[in-house]
């Protein structure tokens, strides 16, 4: 996955928690993204960062917030659980030039409950 | 602002036959244009882009896909499916002046029996 980590793979938290996800990449991209995967709706953007302390809004950013204090680690933070969401989260980075396109981590399966 | 719609959410398929899995975008600029594949308990896998060119595009696992700017389509193909292609197909796109955002269609579940 072109040196891409998430953790946890997987989680169970209570509604009202807070929760991070971490996803660290290897290859000093400058772009990162978080993605949710939801049955019906495909992949949307929650945030994204295009370099350390830089960051911007998605799709679907209500209820999340991001940091970026180094180039290799993107967290997403959700402030308090809640049901609505429990998803797949996905962690990408992008590769400009002739090569252009995005690489995904394995996905943190989150469950709140 | 840019979509992908992915017309069929399943295709079935006996094995070897050819398959077609469609995706249509709306854009009022040029775009790039992405098929990407997950198999179960797994993440994305690129299977192939169009960014120019020749817009018959050949990916991985003997898959191509065709760019059709005045249908606004970028239909994905194989010839002969297996029973390993059974997976979730994505179809995204990103405008060329604005490459942060990749906006995906909601996928299409490709079974194949044998």
């Amino acid at each position: 996955d072109a040196g891409i980590t998430q953790s946890p793979r997987h989680k169970v938290t209570e509604t009202g928690t807070p929760v991070t996800l971490r996803c660290h990449q290897t290859e000093n991209h400058r772009y990162m993204y978080w993605y949710r995967q939801d049955p019906g709706h495909g992949l949307r953007l929650i945030h994204y960062s295009y370099g350390v302390k830089d960051t911007d809004k998605g799709e679907v950013s209500d209820g999340y917030s991001v940091s970026r204090s180094k180039t290799e680690d993107f967290l997403l933070t959700l402030e308090s659980a809640t049901s609505s969401q429990t998803s797949v989260y996905f962690c990408a980075i992008s590769v400009s030039g002739d090569n252009y396109g995005y690489t995904f981590g394995s996905g943190t399966r989150l469950t709140v409950v | 602002a840019q979509s992908v719609t992915q017309l069929d959410s399943q295709v079935p398929v006996f094995e070897e036959a050819p398959v077609e899995l469609r995706c249509n975008y709306s854009s009022s600029v040029s775009v790039y244009l992405f098929w990407y594949v997950q198999y179960p308990n797994q993440g994305l896998q690129l299977l192939l882009k169009y960014l120019s060119g020749s817009t018959l595009v050949k990916g991985i696992n003997g898959f191509e896909a065709e760019f059709n700017k005045s249908q606004t389509s970028f239909h994905l193909r194989k010839p002969s499916v297996h029973i390993s292609d059974t997976a979730e197909y994505f179809c995204a796109v990103t405008p060329f002046y604005n490459t942060d955002k990749l906006i995906f269609g909601t996928g299409t579940r490709l079974q194949v029996f044998p």
